[in-house]
């Protein structure tokens, strides 16, 4: 049974430029999170898909968005990419709605350069 | 909204001596907690979780968590440290769809 998956695992962009990252939850998980972890800082709530909608969203600008598929994997965009968007993306998968354990992928890099 | 505070940045123990990681929370809901480990450049592993049930929750490699609701308060804490434990621990809290707020995070360090 496989975990979250992630991809890329590491990137480098320049500024100003677009990159999109990809999230495949756990097998029979509905509901994937994202979350921005900046070097030396804890993870930062970015926004929640269910149902390929928006459920929830952190304090994050519209340069961030999602989208999620009819098979709950999902995406996240950035444009307009600038240094301070180099960090650790996470993607947690769970179920929508319950207190149930949620699963965390190893993350992408993302360096801007 | 809910947030927790991670009262300590960096904490440091010897080998074989208890550790203790201290973790308040805010929610204006009944909180679901977590404690999560992240070794470096690895993913996040989750060492245990309260979802309102007992108050003292065991979870992976020794640790346990106890909820005091009265103090706000879930600290983490281990009879004997191990060198393996040394690594970036957060403190969690979620309320409604798993919507997790982290703390910034303890930094556990473990001498020989």
């Amino acid at each position: 049974d496989a975990g979250v998956t992630q991809s890329p695992t590491h990137l480098i962009k320049t500024r100003g430029q677009q990159v999109t990252l990809r999230c495949s939850p756990k097998s029979g998980h509905d509901t994937v999170s994202w979350y921005q972890q900046a070097l030396g800082q804890g993870p930062q709530f970015i926004f929640q898909y269910y149902e390929e909608e928006e459920r929830q969203r952190g304090n994050f600008p519209d340069r961030f968005s999602g989208h999620q598929f009819p098979n709950y994997s999902s995406e996240l965009n950035v444009n307009a990419l600038l240094l301070g968007d180099s960090a650790l993306y996470l993607c947690a998968s769970s179920f929508f709605g319950a207190k149930d354990t949620i699963y965390f992928g190893e993350g992408s890099w993302l360096t801007v350069v | 909204a809910q947030s927790v505070t991670q009262l300590d940045s960096h904490v440091s123990v010897s080998e074989g001596t208890p550790v203790l990681l201290r973790c308040n929370y805010s929610s204006s809901y009944s909180p679901s907690l977590f404690w999560y480990v992240q070794h470096p450049n690895k993913g996040l592993q989750l060492l245990l979780k309260y979802t309102s049930a007992a108050t003292l929750v065991k979870g992976i490699n020794g640790f346990e968590a106890e909820f005091k609701k009265s103090e706000t308060s879930f600290h983490l804490t281990k009879p004997s440290a191990h060198m393996s434990d040394a690594a970036e621990y957060f403190c969690v809290v979620s309320v409604f769809n798993n919507d997790m707020r982290f703390g910034a995070g303890t930094r556990l360090t473990v001498k020989p």
